[in-house]
């Protein structure tokens, strides 16, 4: 099955500055690749998402980045704001499932915190 | 709130009790998720269903753990005769068919249950 790990665990930044978080997935097949924040005591909200005939994506302050060769992807926050600060979880998916459904591994996890 | 709703938010409970979450996904989604959180790890995927049909289980779901969707609509969880290893937040998530939305694969999950066993 698919594994995807996730580095760092926490990250502290300062207001202003920017966050990269970074993921690799195990199976090639793999070819959607969602980004979900969760806030303290809330539930998970998917915020970007890349599918695999793309390298990036950007919206606004978001940005993600797609290397299928290395089976890694990244989430750039920019100008970062005390409200970014969350647990990010990346995840991915190979629609390879019975019923044709996307069946969705997640990674571990990273904390960040924005200081102001 | 038209969003996906779980019940109940909180359940604390001995070893050895049976308990049962509740989800009532978006109303024209038909696919419906389970997932269980523990602490400082991302969501676990437990089992899907595709309108009435369970069509797949993890291996984490062991035979304690039992779900339905008897009506395609809403969906229980049951774990019975609970451990204090089943202590998570178990988080339910919809989303719509490929027909719907071919190009989403968005989940859109409840608050979650959290259970915690004594």
């Amino acid at each position: 099955g698919e594994n995807v790990e996730q580095h760092p665990s926490t990250l502290s930044v300062q207001e202003g500055d920017s966050a990269v978080i970074k993921c690799t997935y195990s199976d090639s097949a793999s070819n959607y690749f969602p980004w979900y924040k969760q806030e303290l005591g809330k539930r998970p909200q998917l915020i970007i998402d890349i599918r695999s005939n793309v390298g990036e994506k950007k919206d606004q302050r978001i940005a993600v980045t797609l290397n299928k060769t290395a089976k890694h992807f990244s989430l750039h926050i920019t100008e970062t704001q005390p409200e970014d600060s969350a647990v990010y979880f990346c995840a991915a998916s190979s629609g390879k499932n019975s019923g044709g459904y996307q069946k969705v591994t997640f990674g571990t996890g990273t904390k960040l915190q924005v200081i102001p | 709130d038209t969003g996906v709703s779980q019940d109940p938010r909180h359940k604390i409970t001995k070893r050895g009790q049976n308990v049962t979450f509740r989800c009532d996904p978006i109303s024209e989604h038909n696919r419906l998720y389970w997932y269980r959180q523990t602490l400082g790890q991302g969501p676990e995927f437990l089992t899907y269903f595709q309108n009435e049909a369970q069509l797949e289980k993890s291996r984490l779901l062991s035979d304690r753990f039992s779900a339905e969707r008897p009506k395609g609509s809403f969906s229980t969880l049951e774990i019975q005769r609970t451990e204090q290893g089943d202590s998570a937040m178990y988080l339910c998530a919809s989303s719509p068919s490929r027909s719907m939305n071919p190009r989403s694969g968005e989940l859109f999950f409840g608050e979650g249950s959290r259970l915690t066993v004594l």
